[in-house]
């Protein structure tokens, strides 16, 4: 069975930083590329970057909102992935949820989700 | 980047009804949309991919129809437990993007 638990979520200060962890078990980590997804509160959902797997060079994607900001990697022998977030802003508050992308022919998409960390942004 | 547009943004409707979801993307993404659910609390989960591939446990209700720019997902017969937003997602292009949401609520 996937399963996705992220960790490490909680309140930080403006400007401060936080990193989250998600853990993957029940398949290959290191076969798939990986992404964090996020929900504000009573918001919709929106992607925050991938990070490809060894195949592709661990090779990155952001979203303009947070590139130079947050950063993904990964420690396959650990099966974990995280995001380094720095310079964190009020709008930054959201639901973060690791995703696992299909290791699928052409465009890929996220087949499973991890229950997500709740990060607050608040002075 | 693609804007991807559901509508409507609520839709009120009872157990047994059929109903439908549209999501318009901003420019062709050929079929590279997929559809998600997801109940308050919850992580969203996957129904559909590549516009009208249903997932293995996704019930026979559920199918997505679509290719360009406009796209729908329909529930045959509404069930209890189908209450929930809906969300498409283009993965053709980066940054990918979601639809804002469709919240079916009970009539």
């Amino acid at each position: 069975e996937v399963q996705l638990v992220e960790s490490g979520g909680g309140l930080v200060q403006p400007g401060g930083s936080l990193r989250l962890s998600c853990a993957a078990s029940g398949f290959t980590f290191s076969d798939h590329y990986m992404d964090w997804v996020r929900q504000a509160p009573g918001k919709g959902l929106e992607w925050v970057g991938r990070t490809r797997n060894k195949a592709k060079s661990y090779t990155t994607e952001y979203a303009a909102s947070v590139k130079g900001r947050f950063t993904i990697s990964r420690d396959d022998s650990k099966n974990s992935l995280y995001l380094q977030m720095n310079s964190l802003k009020t709008e930054d508050t959201a639901v973060y949820y690791c995703a696992r992308v299909c290791a699928c022919t052409g465009y890929k998409y996220f087949d499973y989700w991890g229950q997500g960390t709740l990060v607050t942004v608040s002075s | 980047d693609i804007q991807m547009t559901q509508s409507p943004s609520t839709l009120s409707a009872s157990v047994g009804d059929r109903v439908t979801i549209t999501c318009r993307a901003s420019q062709s993404i050929s079929s590279w949309l997929a559809w998600f659910q997801q109940k308050p609390g919850k992580a969203p989960k996957l129904l559909i991919s590549k516009a009208s591939s249903l997932e293995s446990g996704v019930p026979l209700r559920f199918s997505g129809s679509g290719s360009g720019t406009e796209f729908t997902l329909t529930i045959s017969s509404l069930q209890p437990e189908d209450f929930a937003t809906y969300y498409c997602q283009q993965y053709l292009i980066y940054p990918l993007t979601f639809g804002g949401g469709t919240k079916v609520e009970i009539k």
